[in-house]
């Protein structure tokens, strides 16, 4: 079967950096992606790793190591904004994470 | 890109009744994704289309939820004998491609049933 793993809450200050990681269990692996859901809103693409390295889109990066079946988002220069739930995401069976709850605090 | 649509956002309806809900995709999108999703939970995969294929539906979905998609156009869900337990956000996404392309999700269908 498969599996993922995420700290269920993470709280950071505004401008500061933030790592939420994932781990993750599958017999075959299509990529790991990265949502960003707000309150009362759909979830948003953020990110996909396929390949084990770093992918940097603005202020969000995301790590894939294939090896260690882990990976991490990385939002840098935090603003209120940020406050959603991030989701990780296996393609090999559409599986999402339990989610982390992002709050930044002013 | 009109993004993707669902219909009713919201259903309040009583137990034992039936629901549908319907879901219009990005219109070049070939795959269409049904999830059901409860506060503080991530989203939980119920089925998807290829097309018109209905390739894969969840363990966990029982057989009062049934999925169609014809034409491979919009796609319909329907809950048949609905009981409390299935009171939850359903949500709709629809991709271009293969597992590793993103899923674009529509605002959902909330459901409560009383």
């Amino acid at each position: 079967g498969q599996s993922l793993e995420q700290p269920s809450e993470v709280t950071a200050v505004e401008g500061a950096i933030v790592q939420i990681n994932c781990t993750y269990q599958t017999s075959g692996f299509y990529g790991l992606s990265w949502y960003q859901q707000h309150d009362g809103g759909a979830p948003t693409f953020l990110s996909y790793n396929a390949l084990d390295g770093l992918e940097e889109t603005g202020r969000f990066s995301s790590f894939l190591s294939r090896s260690d079946s882990y990976g991490y988002l990385l939002l840098q220069e935090l603003q209120m904004k940020d406050s959603a739930s991030y989701f990780c995401f296996l393609g090999q069976n559409f599986v999402f994470g339990p989610g982390t709850r992002l709050s930044v605090l002013p | 890109d009109t993004g993707v649509s669902q219909d009713p956002r919201h259903k309040i309806t009583k137990r034992g009744q039936n629901v549908t809900f319907r879901c219009d995709p990005i219109s070049e999108h070939n795959r269409l994704y049904w999830y059901r999703q409860t506060l503080g939970q991530g989203p939980e995969f119920l089925t998807y289309f290829q097309n018109e294929a209905q390739l894969e539906k969840s363990r966990l979905l029982s057989d009062r939820f049934s999925a169609e998609r014809p034409k491979g156009s919009f796609s319909t869900l329907e809950i048949q004998r609905t009981e409390q337990g299935d009171s939850a956000m359903y949500l709709c996404a629809s991709s271009l491609g293969g597992r590793d392309s993103p899923l674009h999700f529509g605002n959902g269908t909330r459901l409560t049933v009383t």
